[in-house]
């Protein structure tokens, strides 16, 4: 069935440390993938993506690691702030539009 | 250049009631997503419409709920009836059609949501 998941539902770092935060899914057709970003009362924003033709992809403070043989994508996000405290979403995406959410990971830092 | 929007950003209704969630993608997109969101949960895919169109609804209740998007003005997303198991929040995004490239690269750019609460 159609699924993605979260290893670890919390992940609590202490400031200036990276974090790794991770994901599996069931997809072997999904060709692109997101990291989001969602604080709390607000909308999903979007961090990095990354296709399937791809296993590594880096943004500023981030990097996505796409696993294609295991189905693992994870999100590395170096030098962690307290502004980086939310939940992070991965999601993929198949049949041409939708998305696939997984259950989402709570970032909490610590000063 | 305003983001996607959505109003209202909160709506309370009682059971049986109907709720009309508005959004307003960003300017110059032509595709629309609605997602609904549970407490402690991700977003959960609902349809996806493009202009006088819906292209996927496979997430979509099949009683109560029906989604539009006009050739002019927002897309609606409307649930008559509505129960407590409703209460959510409903979140819209959208993307663009890029030239040369399939919608499966196009990213979705998200709304802040509305928090529908029944009674």
């Amino acid at each position: 069935g159609e699924s993605v998941g979260l290893h670890l539902p919390t992940l609590s770092v202490q400031e200036g440390d990276n974090s790794i935060i991770n994901c599996a899914y069931s997809n072997s057709a999904s060709d692109y993938f997101i990291w989001y970003k969602q604080e709390s009362g607000k909308g999903p924003q979007f961090i990095i993506d990354i296709r399937s033709n791809m296993d590594k992809r880096q943004g500023q403070r981030v990097t996505v690691l796409l696993n294609k043989t295991v189905k693992h994508l994870s999100l590395q996000i170096a030098a962690t702030q307290p502004g980086d405290s939310a939940v992070y979403f991965c999601a993929e995406k198949i049949q041409g539009g939708k998305l696939i959410f997984g259950q989402g990971t709570e970032l909490s830092v610590k000063p | 250049n305003a983001g996607v929007m959505q109003n209202p950003r909160h709506l309370v209704r009682r059971r049986g009631q109907e709720a009309r969630l508005r959004c307003s993608p960003m300017k110059g997109h032509s595709h629309v997503y609605w997602y609904r969101q549970l407490p402690e949960e991700g977003l959960k895919f609902m349809v996806y419409l493009q202009k006088e169109n819906i292209i996927d609804e496979s997430g979509m209740p099949k009683e109560r709920f029906s989604a539009e998007f006009p050739k002019e003005g927002p897309s609606i997303l409307r649930i008559q009836q509505v129960v407590r198991g409703d209460s959510a929040a409903y979140f819209c995004a959208s993307s663009p059609v890029l030239a040369g490239t399939t919608s499966s690269y196009n990213e979705q750019f998200f709304g802040p949501g509305t928090r529908l609460t029944v009674l």
